[in-house]
């Protein structure tokens, strides 16, 4: 059983479509995460959500909007897609927010926007 | 605000050398500090975590870290290297000023020579 699953793993889609990402993390955990990795490895976090409640939300179009269904849930939908929005995309889960809990990651979603 | 810096976005190691990762934190507050390892196509996985307690930390496959304050330092060693160590290791730190924000470096690609 994959403890943080999102599909699809890869996405390829013109630009101005709108697309979604999904995950799920079976771990019971409280705390679920989006992180973009750019193609330099950079990793930045977009959203964190906290029981359903989005407790991160950094500066990121807002084009880009989470929606947590549950606790064991946390898609991100894309409106619009542009060139730049190409990259690998994270979903992760921890136990609670605290600072010092490890985050388990999803295998990435790469998405490719021509 | 938190920020990590490694030095070296890649080492190159024999196998059977040490292998030495260096990272650098800012925090005005003592922080929490991570490293995990990115291996093709997958997601991160934690290797280690600093959290208070004995300055040097022993994580999985052998890998090591030691917290210095004073230099503010989060090195990651490993005795001698496996061809398997080969991937993108990432520092991370963690501290109130940040919220539950954790931040990011950049990464270090680790490889390994026959």
């Amino acid at each position: 059983d994959t403890a943080v699953s999102q599909t699809p793993k890869y996405l390829v889609t013109q630009m101005g479509n709108d697309k979604s990402i999904k995950c799920e993390q079976n771990l019971g955990h409280d705390t679920m995460y989006w992180y973009k990795q750019d193609s330099k490895k950079f990793l930045k976090i977009m959203f964190s959500y906290n029981n359903k409640e989005l407790i991160i939300n950094e500066t990121v179009p807002n084009r880009f909007s989470p929606k947590s269904p549950d606790k064991a849930h946390l898609n991100l939908h894309i409106n619009s897609l542009e060139l730049g929005d190409s990259a690998v995309y994270f979903c992760a889960s921890s136990l609670r927010p605290d600072m010092n809990t490890e985050a388990f990651f999803g295998q990435g979603t790469r998405l490719t926007v021509v | 605000a938190q920020s990590v810096t490694q030095l070296g976005s890649h080492v190159s190691v024999s196998e059977g050398a040490l292998v030495l990762l260096r990272c650098n934190y800012s925090s005005s507050v003592p922080p929490y500090l991570f490293w995990y390892v990115q291996y093709p196509n997958q997601g991160l996985q934690l290797l280690l975590k600093y959290t208070s307690a004995a300055t040097l930390v022993k994580g999985i496959n052998g890998f090591e870290a030691e917290f210095k304050k004073s230099e503010t330092s989060f090195h990651l060693t490993k005795p001698s290297a496996h061809m398997s160590d080969a991937a993108e290791y990432f520092c991370a730190v963690s501290d109130r000023g940040g919220g539950f924000k954790t931040i990011f470096g950049a990464g270090t690609r680790l490889f390994v020579k026959a």
